[in-house]
């Protein structure tokens, strides 16, 4: 069976600093992964996925994150964190044979200006 | 030009009453789904449809029953509303049903449910 954990519930960063969210699965062929930002209130939006093929991945609002087998994870990363980035952040895991993801407890950015 | 679309936004009510959660996707997707996120944010998968046809039932109790007139509506219809029932309710589409990489899910706002 497939899981995630995010091993951090809360984030703290300053505006401008980096981040990096921390994402391990358990799952024995490569998965699908993906991460998505819940904004206070809001639904969850897509940052990015991992499928195939280069294993540092772009998504938007300037995150990228990277995939490596070795260490079975997906951190989520940003060079330079904004006020407007302070939300929940979920990882998931998919296998290819599987269309549904599981996801992780989340974990809860706060930025500080 | 909304994507994934929910109906209320919010929704407050007492126990023992009946409500509808309406959710609506314009991506043309075949495969619908409701997910329940409790008050420690965990999301749980509770229903499935593809093609207006129920794929996924994950244990939920039967006070919950969800319906797809078509292909673009998933609604939820909740029976006998307790207090363990107030949660926020994803809404969710996808391409279909290969879990190939097609298959991402897209979600709605959410409805946040109250019961007193």
């Amino acid at each position: 069976a497939q899981s995630v954990t995010q091993p951090d519930i809360h984030i703290t960063v300053s505006e401008g600093a980096s981040l990096e969210l921390r994402c391990n699965y358990s799952y024995g062929a490569t998965p699908y992964l993906f991460w998505y930002v819940q904004s206070p209130g809001q639904g969850l939006q897509l940052l990015l996925k991992y499928f195939s093929g280069d294993t540092l991945v772009q998504g938007i609002k300037g995150f990228e994150a990277e995939f490596k087998r070795s260490q079975s994870s997906f951190n989520l990363r940003k060079p330079s964190v904004h006020w407007s980035d302070a939300a929940e952040y979920f990882c998931a895991v998919r296998s290819g044979g599987s269309y549904i993801p599981t996801f992780g407890r989340g974990t809860s950015l706060i930025v500080h200006p | 030009d909304t994507a994934v679309s929910q109906t209320p936004k919010y929704l407050v009510t007492q126990m023992g009453n009946d409500k509808s959660i309406k959710c609506e996707q314009n991506l043309g997707h075949d495969t619908m789904y409701w997910y329940k996120q409790d008050s420690k944010k965990f999301l749980k998968i509770m229903f499935s449809y593809n093609n207006k046809e129920l794929i996924i039932n994950e244990t939920v109790p039967n006070r919950f029953s969800p319906k797809s007139p078509d292909k673009a509506h998933l609604n939820l219809h909740i029976n006998s509303l307790e207090l363990g029932d107030s949660a926020v309710y994803f809404c969710a589409s996808s391409q279909g049903l290969a879990g190939g990489s097609l298959d991402t899910q897209y979600f709605g706002p959410g409805t946040r449910l109250t019961v007193l």
